[in-house]
């Protein structure tokens, strides 16, 4: 099974963007790279999510490298309520294949 | 709209002792994921149901084992209880053919085992 590697953890300041790396060298063709976070004491909750391009929505920014070996999530204006861990996530989409590899996670820490 | 539900909020058990979870999908939903989450670690992948057929199985042994019914609702249950098996178990629910990728993921229930 392929996997992801993130940093144990970031700070960041408040109203300032932050770029949240993740590595999948072992990634294959069929996997959608994922991104959830986890609020404390809650499940987690889908942030993005992309297959090869870069991706926006209301959230936030997915930047995949070209060769899909790493990809980054990038919020563009932390917020106190942003603190989380945050997963990204591999996930295999072929028929009976179908899991999701969550990683270590990076518990991102926003300054006021 | 209902999001999805879980029961009980905690359980304990001995060991050898069968548990069985139980998790109600968001309406709409037909497709239940259930994951297991030790204490400062992230998500374990168990297995997914679509269609009340398995659609996909983490690495966990086959005294881990599921059901989803017709009305989408879903039971996880787990034979011979080990230590290791004290965890958060999370449910999560999705549509298959709209988002498939969007998981709404149930608050957990607590499982300890002594």
């Amino acid at each position: 099974d392929a996997k992801t590697t993130q940093p144990n953890s970031m700070e960041s300041n408040e109203e300032e963007p932050v770029h949240l790396p993740c590595n999948h060298s072992t990634i294959s063709g069929t996997d959608y790279i994922h991104w959830y976070r986890q609020l404390p004491s809650q499940g987690p909750e889908y942030v993005i999510h992309g297959l090869t391009s870069n991706v926006n929505n209301r959230m936030a920014s997915l930047a995949i490298a070209e060769d899909r070996k790493s990809s980054t999530l990038i919020l563009h204006r932390a917020t106190l309520r942003d603190a989380a861990v945050y997963y990204c996530i591999l996930r295999d989409v072929l028929p009976q294949r179908t899991k999701y590899i969550f990683g270590t996670g990076t518990r991102l820490k926003v300054l006021a | 709209e209902t999001g999805v539900t879980q029961s009980p909020t905690h359980l304990i058990k001995t060991r050898g002792q069968q548990v069985t979870l139980r998790c109600s999908s968001q309406s709409g939903h037909n497709t239940v994921s259930w994951y297991q989450q030790a204490l400062g670690q992230g998500p374990q992948f168990i297995f997914q149901y679509y269609r009340e057929e398995e659609n996909g199985r983490g690495n966990f042994p086959p005294r881990f084992s599921g059901l989803q019914f017709p009305n989408y609702s879903s039971e996880l249950n787990v034979n011979a209880l080990e230590l290791d098996d004290s965890a958060l178990y999370l449910c999560a629910s999705s549509s298959y053919r709209t988002r498939p990728y969007e998981q709404y993921f149930g608050p957990g229930t607590r499982l300890t085992v002594t």
